[in-house]
Order: C-alpha cells, then structure tokens, then sequence
C-alpha cells in the first residue's frame, strides 16, 4: 500500500516549457487534489477533482490544467512555465471532502528559470 | 476565504503547552489540522465538524465554536517532535472545498 506517491520529486524547467506532473493513490479514494506551497503562503489549492473524469477550480488555477482519466490518476499540466509557477506542488486524496483527511503525497519542487 | 491564523509563530520548551487559533469571516462546517514537518509532507491530526464530532489524534486536542467561527489546537506538554508548521483548514458549505491558512511555525526547544 503506497499511498500517494507523485512523480518526478524535482524538476527544472526553462520558461515557456511544458511538463506534466503524475499522482497516483491506490487507496481508492473519490477526492484528489492539486495545492502548490509557497514561503509564508501556506497550501493553496489548484485544481481538484470529486471523482473520475470530473475536475473543479481551485483558488489558484491559472496557468494549469488538470485531467483525472482514472479514479487512481490526477495529472496536473503546465503548457507554458513561467517563474511565478516556482513552488512545491503537493497532491492529496480523501475518501470524502468535509468528514475524512487528506493524505498527502511527498511534494514536487519545481524550479522555472 | 483563506482562514487566519494566530500565532504565526510561537517558541516553546519541552513541557510547556501551546494554543493555536483559526478563525474565519464566514460560517463554517468543518475545521481541519494538519502539521508539517520541514522538507516532509503534511500529516492529518484532526477534524472537527458541524454538531461537536471530534476525530483526531490521542494526545493533541481542539476545539469549535460554530458561532464565533473559530477553532483552537491544544497541545500540551510539548515535546521536541511536535515541531513543525500546524495548519488549518475550514470547510464553510456542502459544495465548497477544504482552504487551508497560512499556518502556525511552532518551535518546541529542549
């Protein structure tokens, strides 16, 4: 039981590139998240998902786009990176939204130059 | 709307107790407490919902005031491992999803 694993843990990335980040759960949870953390700004929420093939808004969703094909996968894509978008990228999973915890996958540090 | 919280950091030694606060300007449904170690991920610690249902850890406590829309993390004799940035998160409707503050450094020194 892995939990939430992200992949990669870091990249660099030049301006105007596009990467796409992977999260995977095998908890078989119905919510996923995107957050990106940034110094003194606390976990602010991208985009998240309330099941499969469905994907919602979050506070900070410019500049990203999200697919969620499988119940298991949460893809979150950069189609032109800039240095703003510099941060540590956090995706989590719960059962349910209001009653259940989040669990979270080890972080993404990326770096835009 | 981003909850507020106090203090944005607070140095304790081993033994002494520490209160977290998390407020918000909208009615709220659900709280939520994370803690973060530096360089890990954060971890649940707790919800308090709606109503009084408390689920959450053994030795850290909380509490909600549904009416001031507030919330407190109570830790008690602390210990070095319970360092680390805590957040909340509140849930304000049905529809609406978790927003964490921008969290609470909290040092505990030996």
């Amino acid at each position: 039981n892995a939990g939430v694993t992200q992949t990669p843990k870091f990249r660099v990335l030049k301006t105007g590139q596009s990467m796409t980040l992977l999260c995977a759960q095998d908890m078989n949870h119905e919510y996923m998240y995107w957050y990106r953390q940034d110094p003194g700004m606390g976990l602010r929420l991208i985009h998240y998902s309330v099941g499969e093939g469905t994907t919602a808004k979050g506070e900070v969703p410019d500049g990203y786009n999200v697919s969620r094909l499988k119940k298991q996968n949460f893809l979150l894509g950069l189609e032109s990176a800039a240095p703003s978008q510099t941060s540590v990228y956090f995706c989590a999973s719960s059962y349910w939204r209001e009653t259940y915890e989040q669990y979270f996958g080890p972080g993404t540090r990326l770096t835009v130059t | 709307q981003q909850p507020v919280q106090s203090p944005q950091a607070v140095i304790l030694r081993e033994g002494e107790d520490a209160v977290i606060n998390c407020s918000s300007s909208k009615a709220l449904y659900s709280v939520h407490w994370y803690r973060q170690k530096h360089g890990e991920a954060p971890v649940f610690l707790m919800i308090l919902l709606k109503g009084g249902e408390q689920k959450g850890h053994e030795k850290i406590s909380a509490s909600f005031n549904e009416k001031k829309q507030q919330s407190s993390l109570y830790l008690t004799a602390s210990q070095l491992s319970y360092s680390g940035t805590y957040f909340c998160g509140t849930v304000h409707s049905g529809n609406t999803p978790l927003v964490f503050g921008k969290g609470t450094r909290l040092s505990v020194i030996a």
